[in-house]
């Protein structure tokens, strides 16, 4: 099973800044990586896949890169609606599909 | 635009058996996709439980494969989930997703429900 690393666990970021995640995969992933944001009592919605990917409606100011074994998900100016918590997905190896622990942004 | 909903007993007494249906609309269940299931004990990450294609295939994780059960009730237009030996661990919320047939990334999600285990 390929075990995803995120970090931080918690950042603490302004609204107009840029907050920058990072998830690390056991083993190579290749670009078969998703990344989702979760809020407070709301499912799962897909942001990124393909490693860079925007999925339909997501504005343009989350970027996904890396491939391999590291990804970085971008956020280039918070707004107050993306405060929340990011997981990365890898879809390579499976089963199981395997999600990082997730990264919490809150407001600083 | 493809919708899920989750439905099913909210409180599971231990050692039962959990079960929980996922009705699907806007879409057919027997359309290129596999049907998945997700679970989020509170506080904590997301666990993928297993897929199902319309055509009866599944992909379990490992960790659950002894006790879980998904199926497709193609006529129904829903999928469904069991989990049997259910302990305080398997309390979370259980979510129903999508992904397409060739890609990995779970592009719909329901709102999800939560079961709790207890006496």
């Amino acid at each position: 099973e390929i075990v995803m690393t995120q970090s931080p666990a918690t950042l603490s970021v302004s609204p107009g800044e840029r907050a920058t995640l990072s998830c690390r995969a056991s083993q190579s992933v290749s670009r078969n990586l998703a990344w989702y944001q979760q809020k407070p009592g709301q499912a799962p919605r897909l942001l990124i896949y393909g490693a860079s990917t925007r999925a339909t409606g997501i504005p343009a100011r989350f970027s996904g890169s890396g491939s391999g074994t590291e990804f970085t998900l971008t956020i280039s100016s918070l707004q107050s609606e993306d405060f929340a918590v990011y997981y990365c997905q890898q879809y390579n190896n499976w089963p199981p599909w395997t999600f990082g622990q997730g990264t919490k942004v809150e407001i600083k | 635009q493809v919708q899920l909903q989750e439905s099913g007993p909210g409180l599971v007494k231990p050692s039962g058996t959990l079960s929980l249906t996922c009705a699907v609309s806007g879409g057919s269940i027997s359309s290129s996709h596999w049907w998945s299931w997700v679970r989020q004990p509170p506080g904590k990450g997301l666990e993928w439980i297993g897929e199902i294609y319309h055509s009866g295939s599944t992909n379990y994780n490992p960790s659950l494969k002894s006790r879980v059960t998904i199926s497709v009730d193609k006529s129904k237009n829903q999928f469904s989930l069991k989990v049997s030996s259910v302990t305080a661990a398997d309390t979370a919320v259980y979510y129903c997703a999508k992904r397409e047939y060739n890609y990995g990334q779970l592009n719909y999600w329901g709102q999800g429900t939560l079961v709790t285990v207890s006496s």
